[in-house]
């Protein structure tokens, strides 16, 4: 059982480049959502989705796009990278609303020069 | 919006002493959620508190959900090396689903 996969594990970009993080589920999980995890600042909701076709925003999304057209996949695009953007990425499934425990993949560190 | 404060954010235990961390909400906890991470790696989960006055316990650490403080308490008992890492806590949103927000984090190091 895989459970939350994340590719790639790291990446470096430039300014302006745009690429996307890739997160995959094997536990039928309806939600999913998307963290950046930064010194001092803890976890940050960046994007969340209650279920294929529906995605919603978190504390800080801009810069950041999302689309769920399946169960499996929920991918976190950035359009224009910026040294800000440079962060750990955690990507998190969950069960059914509110009563299951998030499921995290592994991370992504995304450095942006 | 709903803030998680955790404290203390760094602690140093000998290994054998028993720690608290603590974390407290700035609004109604609707569950709250306890994770540890170590270095380099995702957020494990450790136990999940949804009333009142709940109490659990896996091996040597026991969560405690203090609802009318808007609290929760981690504890560890005779802390060891393994006990070493990140802990987190997050609680959930009303009307949010599971999309949890989280506390900043305390790390822990455990002296042999």
């Amino acid at each position: 059982n895989a459970g939350v996969t994340q590719t790639p594990k790291f990446q470096v970009l430039k300014t302006g480049q745009s690429m996307t993080l890739q997160c995959a589920q094997d536990m039928n999980h309806e939600y999913m959502s998307w963290y950046r995890q930064d010194p001092g600042m803890g976890l940050r909701l960046i994007h969340y989705s209650v279920g294929a076709g529906i995605t919603d925003q978190g504390e800080v999304p801009n810069g950041y796009n999302v689309s769920r057209s399946t169960t499996e996949d929920f991918p976190l695009r950035l359009l224009s990278a910026a040294p800000s953007q440079t962060s750990v990425y955690f990507c998190a499934s969950s069960y059914d609303r509110g009563n299951s425990p998030l499921h995290f993949g592994n991370g992504t560190r995304l450095t942006v020069t | 919006s709903q803030e998680l404060e955790q404290s203390p954010q760094s602690l140093i235990v000998q290994e054998g002493k028993n720690l608290t961390i603590n974390c407290t909400s700035s609004k109604t906890l609707y569950g709250l959620y306890w994770y540890k991470q170590k270095y380099g790696e995702g957020l494990i989960f450790l136990m999940m508190l949804q009333k009142g006055g709940e109490e659990k316990s896996h091996e040597k650490i026991t969560a405690k959900l203090d609802e009318k403080k808007q609290q929760s308490s981690l504890h560890i008992t005779a802390s060891q090396p393994s006990h070493a890492g990140i802990y987190l806590c997050g609680a959930g949103q009303l009307g949010a689903g599971t999309a949890l927000i989280f506390g900043k984090g305390t790390t822990l190091s455990v002296s042999s």
